[in-house]
Protein backbone atom coordinates (compact mmCIF):
# COMPACT_ATOMS: atom_id res chain seq x y z
CA UNK A 1 0.00 0.00 0.00
CA UNK A 2 1.31 3.51 0.03
CA UNK A 3 2.62 4.97 2.90
CA UNK A 4 0.61 2.86 5.55
CA UNK A 5 2.95 0.94 7.29
CA UNK A 6 2.25 -1.86 9.73
CA UNK A 7 4.41 -4.41 11.97
CA UNK A 8 3.92 -7.79 9.98
CA UNK A 9 3.98 -10.22 12.76
CA UNK A 10 2.27 -10.16 16.62
CA UNK A 11 2.48 -12.98 19.32
CA UNK A 12 0.99 -12.67 22.09
CA UNK A 13 -0.85 -15.59 24.76
CA UNK A 14 -3.98 -16.43 25.45
CA UNK A 15 -5.61 -14.16 27.90
CA UNK A 16 -3.46 -11.10 27.58
CA UNK A 17 -4.05 -7.83 25.76
CA UNK A 18 -2.55 -7.60 21.87
CA UNK A 19 -1.73 -4.22 20.46
CA UNK A 20 -1.37 -3.40 17.05
CA UNK A 21 0.09 -0.44 15.53
CA UNK A 22 0.02 1.38 12.54
CA UNK A 23 1.19 4.88 11.12
CA UNK A 24 -0.25 6.91 7.89
CA UNK A 25 1.10 9.51 6.19
CA UNK A 26 -1.89 11.71 4.67
CA UNK A 27 -3.23 14.23 6.85
CA UNK A 28 -6.63 14.55 4.86
CA UNK A 29 -7.43 11.05 5.61
CA UNK A 30 -11.00 11.44 7.22
CA UNK A 31 -11.33 8.25 8.59
CA UNK A 32 -9.23 5.50 9.66
CA UNK A 33 -10.37 1.64 9.94
CA UNK A 34 -9.24 -1.90 11.30
CA UNK A 35 -10.40 -4.48 9.30
CA UNK A 36 -10.22 -8.90 10.54
CA UNK A 37 -9.20 -11.56 7.76
CA UNK A 38 -9.42 -15.38 8.76
CA UNK A 39 -7.36 -17.55 6.89
CA UNK A 40 -9.15 -17.93 3.55
CA UNK A 41 -11.80 -15.44 4.20
CA UNK A 42 -12.11 -11.63 2.90
CA UNK A 43 -12.03 -8.71 5.22
CA UNK A 44 -14.58 -7.70 8.30
CA UNK A 45 -14.63 -4.28 8.99
CA UNK A 46 -13.79 -4.44 13.01
CA UNK A 47 -14.12 -0.58 13.94
CA UNK A 48 -13.22 2.26 12.50
CA UNK A 49 -12.89 6.05 13.92
CA UNK A 50 -13.29 9.39 12.90
CA UNK A 51 -9.75 11.54 12.52
CA UNK A 52 -11.44 14.25 14.78
CA UNK A 53 -11.37 11.33 17.32
CA UNK A 54 -8.57 10.82 19.85
CA UNK A 55 -10.08 7.54 21.10
CA UNK A 56 -12.83 4.85 20.34
CA UNK A 57 -13.79 1.84 21.87
CA UNK A 58 -15.80 -1.26 21.78
CA UNK A 59 -16.37 -4.35 23.60
CA UNK A 60 -12.57 -5.80 23.80
CA UNK A 61 -11.82 -3.19 21.20
CA UNK A 62 -9.92 -0.09 21.69
CA UNK A 63 -8.72 2.48 18.73
CA UNK A 64 -6.30 5.21 20.01
CA UNK A 65 -5.55 7.80 17.07
CA UNK A 66 -2.73 9.98 17.96
CA UNK A 67 -2.64 12.74 15.07
CA UNK A 68 -0.12 14.83 15.29
CA UNK A 69 2.46 11.42 15.01
CA UNK A 70 -0.25 9.79 12.44
CA UNK A 71 -0.25 6.83 14.62
CA UNK A 72 -3.22 4.46 14.84
CA UNK A 73 -3.14 1.45 17.28
CA UNK A 74 -5.56 -1.36 17.96
CA UNK A 75 -5.80 -2.63 21.36
CA UNK A 76 -7.57 -6.07 21.99
CA UNK A 77 -8.60 -6.46 26.02
CA UNK A 78 -8.13 -10.76 26.65
CA UNK A 79 -7.23 -12.33 23.43
CA UNK A 80 -8.68 -15.49 22.18
CA UNK A 81 -7.23 -17.88 20.31
CA UNK A 82 -10.27 -16.84 18.14
CA UNK A 83 -9.02 -13.19 17.46
CA UNK A 84 -5.79 -15.21 15.26
CA UNK A 85 -5.90 -13.04 11.96
CA UNK A 86 -4.38 -10.54 9.82
CA UNK A 87 -5.26 -7.31 10.83
CA UNK A 88 -5.27 -4.44 8.09
CA UNK A 89 -5.29 -0.76 9.21
CA UNK A 90 -6.83 1.42 6.24
CA UNK A 91 -7.29 5.26 5.58
CA UNK A 92 -10.25 6.79 3.47
CA UNK A 93 -8.06 9.86 1.77
CA UNK A 94 -10.67 12.69 1.07
CA UNK A 95 -8.72 14.16 -1.22
CA UNK A 96 -9.04 11.30 -3.37
CA UNK A 97 -12.38 10.63 -3.76
CA UNK A 98 -12.44 8.60 -0.41
CA UNK A 99 -10.00 5.93 -1.88
CA UNK A 100 -9.01 3.60 0.64
CA UNK A 101 -5.59 2.52 1.16
CA UNK A 102 -4.23 -0.43 3.17
CA UNK A 103 -1.09 -1.31 5.11
CA UNK A 104 0.44 -4.78 4.95
CA UNK A 105 -1.66 -6.51 7.38
CA UNK A 106 -0.22 -7.47 11.01
CA UNK A 107 -0.46 -11.68 11.50
CA UNK A 108 -1.50 -12.08 15.29
CA UNK A 109 -1.10 -15.20 16.64
CA UNK A 110 -2.52 -16.28 20.23
CA UNK A 111 -0.68 -19.10 21.89
CA UNK A 112 -2.85 -21.14 24.37
CA UNK B 1 -29.48 -9.00 0.77
CA UNK B 2 -26.35 -11.11 -0.42
CA UNK B 3 -23.58 -8.18 0.06
CA UNK B 4 -20.64 -8.14 -2.44
CA UNK B 5 -20.97 -11.25 -4.47
CA UNK B 6 -17.30 -12.58 -6.40
CA UNK B 7 -16.94 -15.36 -8.91
CA UNK B 8 -15.61 -17.53 -9.44
CA UNK B 9 -13.72 -18.39 -6.78
CA UNK B 10 -10.87 -20.26 -7.50
CA UNK B 11 -9.39 -20.32 -10.79
CA UNK B 12 -6.38 -21.22 -13.16
CA UNK B 13 -5.38 -19.90 -16.11
CA UNK B 14 -2.24 -20.35 -18.91
CA UNK B 15 -0.21 -17.46 -19.81
CA UNK B 16 -1.55 -15.55 -22.18
CA UNK B 17 -5.24 -16.18 -22.05
CA UNK B 18 -8.12 -13.72 -20.85
CA UNK B 19 -10.81 -14.18 -18.45
CA UNK B 20 -13.21 -11.65 -16.23
CA UNK B 21 -13.56 -11.36 -12.44
CA UNK B 22 -17.17 -10.78 -11.92
CA UNK B 23 -18.17 -8.73 -8.90
CA UNK B 24 -21.92 -7.54 -7.92
CA UNK B 25 -23.27 -6.05 -5.25
CA UNK B 26 -27.57 -5.32 -3.90
CA UNK B 27 -26.80 -2.67 -1.57
CA UNK B 28 -27.31 0.38 -4.46
CA UNK B 29 -23.33 1.04 -3.79
CA UNK B 30 -22.11 3.88 -5.71
CA UNK B 31 -18.13 3.43 -5.31
CA UNK B 32 -16.96 0.07 -6.02
CA UNK B 33 -13.09 -1.43 -6.17
CA UNK B 34 -10.82 -3.91 -6.78
CA UNK B 35 -8.25 -5.29 -4.65
CA UNK B 36 -5.28 -7.89 -5.42
CA UNK B 37 -3.50 -9.16 -2.14
CA UNK B 38 -0.10 -10.68 -1.90
CA UNK B 39 1.83 -11.95 0.92
CA UNK B 40 3.37 -9.03 2.73
CA UNK B 41 1.90 -6.27 0.17
CA UNK B 42 -1.30 -5.99 1.97
CA UNK B 43 -4.21 -4.88 -0.50
CA UNK B 44 -3.24 -2.34 -3.57
CA UNK B 45 -6.38 -1.24 -5.27
CA UNK B 46 -6.17 -1.93 -9.05
CA UNK B 47 -8.90 0.21 -10.62
CA UNK B 48 -11.94 1.77 -8.86
CA UNK B 49 -15.37 3.68 -10.25
CA UNK B 50 -17.73 6.20 -8.03
CA UNK B 51 -20.99 5.36 -10.40
CA UNK B 52 -22.05 3.95 -13.39
CA UNK B 53 -19.97 4.96 -16.34
CA UNK B 54 -16.89 6.46 -14.28
CA UNK B 55 -13.76 4.47 -13.90
CA UNK B 56 -10.58 5.26 -12.73
CA UNK B 57 -6.78 3.65 -11.85
CA UNK B 58 -5.36 2.85 -8.69
CA UNK B 59 -2.38 1.57 -7.65
CA UNK B 60 -1.62 -1.31 -10.35
CA UNK B 61 -3.97 -1.10 -13.39
CA UNK B 62 -1.41 -2.21 -15.61
CA UNK B 63 -3.21 -5.49 -17.17
CA UNK B 64 -6.29 -5.21 -15.90
CA UNK B 65 -9.65 -3.48 -17.80
CA UNK B 66 -12.76 -2.53 -15.74
CA UNK B 67 -16.14 -1.45 -16.91
CA UNK B 68 -19.03 0.00 -15.04
CA UNK B 69 -22.19 -0.40 -17.28
CA UNK B 70 -25.10 -0.85 -14.53
CA UNK B 71 -24.36 0.34 -10.38
CA UNK B 72 -24.42 -3.39 -9.44
CA UNK B 73 -22.10 -4.99 -11.78
CA UNK B 74 -17.91 -4.18 -12.04
CA UNK B 75 -16.21 -7.13 -13.84
CA UNK B 76 -12.15 -6.48 -14.07
CA UNK B 77 -11.18 -8.17 -17.02
CA UNK B 78 -7.76 -10.24 -17.39
CA UNK B 79 -6.64 -9.31 -20.73
CA UNK B 80 -3.33 -11.28 -21.41
CA UNK B 81 -2.50 -12.96 -18.29
CA UNK B 82 0.86 -13.20 -16.45
CA UNK B 83 2.47 -15.37 -13.81
CA UNK B 84 2.54 -11.83 -11.89
CA UNK B 85 -0.72 -11.62 -11.92
CA UNK B 86 -1.50 -14.50 -9.88
CA UNK B 87 -3.24 -13.43 -6.84
CA UNK B 88 -6.02 -13.07 -4.61
CA UNK B 89 -8.67 -10.32 -5.52
CA UNK B 90 -11.09 -8.74 -4.00
CA UNK B 91 -14.06 -6.20 -4.48
CA UNK B 92 -15.11 -3.97 -2.50
CA UNK B 93 -18.42 -1.37 -2.33
CA UNK B 94 -19.53 1.50 -0.54
CA UNK B 95 -22.04 4.32 -0.62
CA UNK B 96 -20.74 7.83 -1.12
CA UNK B 97 -16.93 7.77 -0.27
CA UNK B 98 -16.71 4.83 2.11
CA UNK B 99 -16.56 7.02 4.97
CA UNK B 100 -18.39 4.05 7.09
CA UNK B 101 -16.47 1.01 5.83
CA UNK B 102 -15.94 -1.14 2.93
CA UNK B 103 -18.44 -4.38 2.01
CA UNK B 104 -15.99 -7.05 0.73
CA UNK B 105 -16.51 -9.94 -1.31
CA UNK B 106 -14.81 -13.27 -0.62
CA UNK B 107 -12.28 -13.21 -2.62
CA UNK B 108 -11.44 -15.04 -6.57
CA UNK B 109 -7.86 -17.07 -5.80
CA UNK B 110 -6.21 -16.65 -9.44
CA UNK B 111 -3.33 -18.75 -10.23
CA UNK B 112 -1.55 -18.40 -13.79
CA UNK B 113 0.55 -20.87 -15.14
Amino acid sequence: GEDVEQSLFLSVREGDSSVINCTYTDSSSTYLYWYKQEPGAGLQLLTYIFSNMDMKQDQRLTVLLNKKDKHLSLRIADTQTGDSAIYFCAESRRNQGGKLIFGQGTELSVKP
Amino acid sequence: NAGVTQTPKFQVLKTGQSMTLQCAQDMNHEYMSWYRQDPGMGLRLIHYSVGAGITDQGEVPNGYNVSRSTTEDFPLRLLSAAPSQTSVYFCASTEGQGLLGYTFGSGTRLTVV
